[in-house]
């Protein structure tokens, strides 16, 4: 069965820190795809990153960074020097191609950036 | 371009009363799919549209609820005899195909009183 975990539920921060936010899975797909979404206060769901299960090259995209493990059925999400812009729930989510697509999320992992 | 849009944004209805949901996918995705947001159960599937292909229902939690995509493009979302239970906020998301990067709607926020 496909799941995925985002163990923690809230997380806070003073602005310029680092921090990461977990997201561990589980599939029995060979081929998946996995995804981070930013929710702002706003409510709508900002697609942050795609990442398919034969490519586990990190990736880095200004301040946000990315940390594929197939080893450890991980796939965390680091922001460095955290702004208050940053402030949102964030989502670990999960495809697999046998499955159409659909996507399974985590709970989401909500991110409290203090000035 | 144009995003996927979703109306109403807001919905107040009586239980058991029915609901429409509307949503307009990106352009040229062949794909839909329906989420739901509550606060008990976080975000779930709900039904996927790919093309011409029977839909996967495999997320609608009870046969009141229902969902078509005409014309490989417009879907409803459409919820029957509501029920408290329902309130939440219903999330669209289109595709180029299927298993490709989802791009979400605003959302629409159903409260069932």
């Amino acid at each position: 069965a496909q799941k995925v975990t985002q163990a923690q539920t809230e997380i806070s921060v003073v602005e310029k820190e680092d921090v990461t936010l977990d997201c561990v899975y589980e599939t029995r797909d060979t081929t998946y795809y996995l995804f981070w979404y930013k929710q702002p206060p706003s409510g709508e769901l900002v697609f942050l990153i795609r990442r398919n299960s034969f490519d586990e090259q990190n990736e880095i995209s200004g301040r946000y960074s990315w940390n594929f493990q197939k080893s450890t059925s991980s796939f965390n999400f680091t922001i460095t020097a955290s702004q208050v812009v940053d402030s949102a729930v964030y989502f670990c989510a999960l495809s697999e191609r046998i499955q159409g697509g659909k996507l399974i999320f985590g709970q989401g992992t909500e991110l409290s950036v203090k000035p | 371009g144009a995003g996927v849009s979703q109306s109403p944004s807001n919905k107040v209805t009586e239980k058991g009363k029915d609901v429409e949901l509307r949503c307009d996918p990106i352009s040229g995705h062949t794909a839909l799919y329906w989420y739901r947001q509550s606060l008990g159960q976080g975000l779930e599937f709900l039904i996927y549209f790919q093309g011409n292909s029977a839909p996967d229902k495999s997320g609608l939690p009870s046969d009141r609820f229902s969902a078509e995509r005409t014309g490989g493009s417009v879907s409803t979302l459409t919820i029957q005899r509501t029920q408290q239970e329902d309130s939440a906020v219903y999330l669209c998301a289109s595709s180029s195909m299927g298993a490709d990067t989802q791009y979400f709607g605003p959302g629409t926020r159903l409260t069932v009183l």
